[in-house]
C-alpha cells in the first residue's frame, strides 16, 4: 500500500527566510508520480509540481525548488526567501501507475506561516 | 480554458436531508476523482469515475454515498440522510488521462446541522 508522511505539522518562519518542507513516501511500484499541492487560506487546492519516479533531476521554479531522492524515498520542497503569501497548507501526494486508478494518496499536510 | 467547477461552494443541510454536490471537469478531461477533507484526517480519496462508469469506489462509505458521471452533464456526488459526521470539504479533481496531473476544483464545504 502507498503511504505519504509529512512529519512536520506546523512551521513558522519570518519573511525572507528559506524553509524546507519534508515528504517521505512508501510504495511497492517502480513507476509512480509525486506531487505537491498548496492550499491557501481561501481553501482551494493549487497544483505546484508533478514528478515521475524515473526523473530524479531537481527542479527549480522561481523561489520554489524540489529535491527528489529515490534512495531515501523523499521529495522535499524548499521555498527560498519566503513571503507572507506563501502562508498555506502544503500537501505532498503520491499516485501509482499500476492498476486502473491513479488516485492520489496525500500526506497530512504542513501548515506554513510566514510572518512579516 | 476554465478550471474545474464545483457547486455549490457552501451547502448547509439538516440531519436526514440529502446533499448533492456537482463537479464539471476541465474541458477535455474525462477522468474525475472525488476526495473528502475532514478535520484532523487530511484529504482522502473517495471515488474515481470516467464518463458513465465508476472505476473505483473503494474510498466511499458503503451506505448513503453514491456518485455518477453521466454522458452529458456534471459529475454528481450524492449523500443521502446526512449526519453531522459528513460535514467536510469535498473536492473534485479532473485529469485528461489516467496517471496525469489532477487539477482540483474549489471544493464544496458541507455543513450538517
Amino acid at each position: 500500500a502507498q503511504k505519504v508522511t509529512q512529519a512536520q505539522t506546523e512551521i513558522s518562519v519570518v519573511e525572507k527566510e528559506d524553509v524546507t518542507l519534508d515528504c517521505v513516501y512508501e510504495t511497492r511500484d517502480t513507476t509512480y508520480y509525486l506531487f505537491w499541492y498548496k492550499q491557501p487560506p481561501s481553501g482551494e487546492l493549487v497544483f505546484l509540481i508533478r514528478r515521475n519516479s524515473f526523473d530524479e533531476q531537481n527542479e527549480i521554479s522561481g523561489r520554489y525548488s524540489w529535491n527528489f531522492q529515490k534512495s531515501t524515498s523523499s521529495f522535499n520542497f524548499t521555498i527560498t526567501a519566503s513571503q507572507v503569501v506563501d502562508s498555506a497548507v502544503y500537501f505532498c501526494a503520491l499516485s501509482e501507475e499500476s492498476g486502473a486508478n491513479s488516485k492520489l494518496t496525500f500526506g497530512k499536510g504542513i501548515t506554513l506561516s510566514v510572518r512579516p | 480554458n476554465a478550471g474545474v467547477m464545483q457547486n455549490p461552494r457552501h451547502l448547509v443541510r439538516r440531519r436526514g436531508q440529502e446533499a448533492r454536490l456537482r463537479c464539471s471537469p476541465m474541458k477535455g478531461h474525462s477522468h474525475v476523482y472525488w476526495y473528502r477533507q475532514l478535520p484532523e484526517e487530511g484529504l482522502k480519496f473517495m471515488v474515481y469515475l470516467q464518463k458513465e462508469n465508476i472505476i473505483d469506489e473503494s474510498g466511499m462509505p458503503k451506505e448513503r454515498f453514491s456518485a455518477e458521471f453521466p454522458k452529458e452533464g456534471p459529475s454528481i456526488l450524492r449523500i443521502q440522510q446526512v449526519v453531522r459526521g459528513d460535514s467536510a470539504a469535498y473536492f473534485c479533481a479532473s485529469s485528461p488521462y489516467l496517471g496525469d496531473t489532477q487539477y482540483f476544483g474549489p471544493g464544496t464545504r458541507l455543513t450538517v446541522l
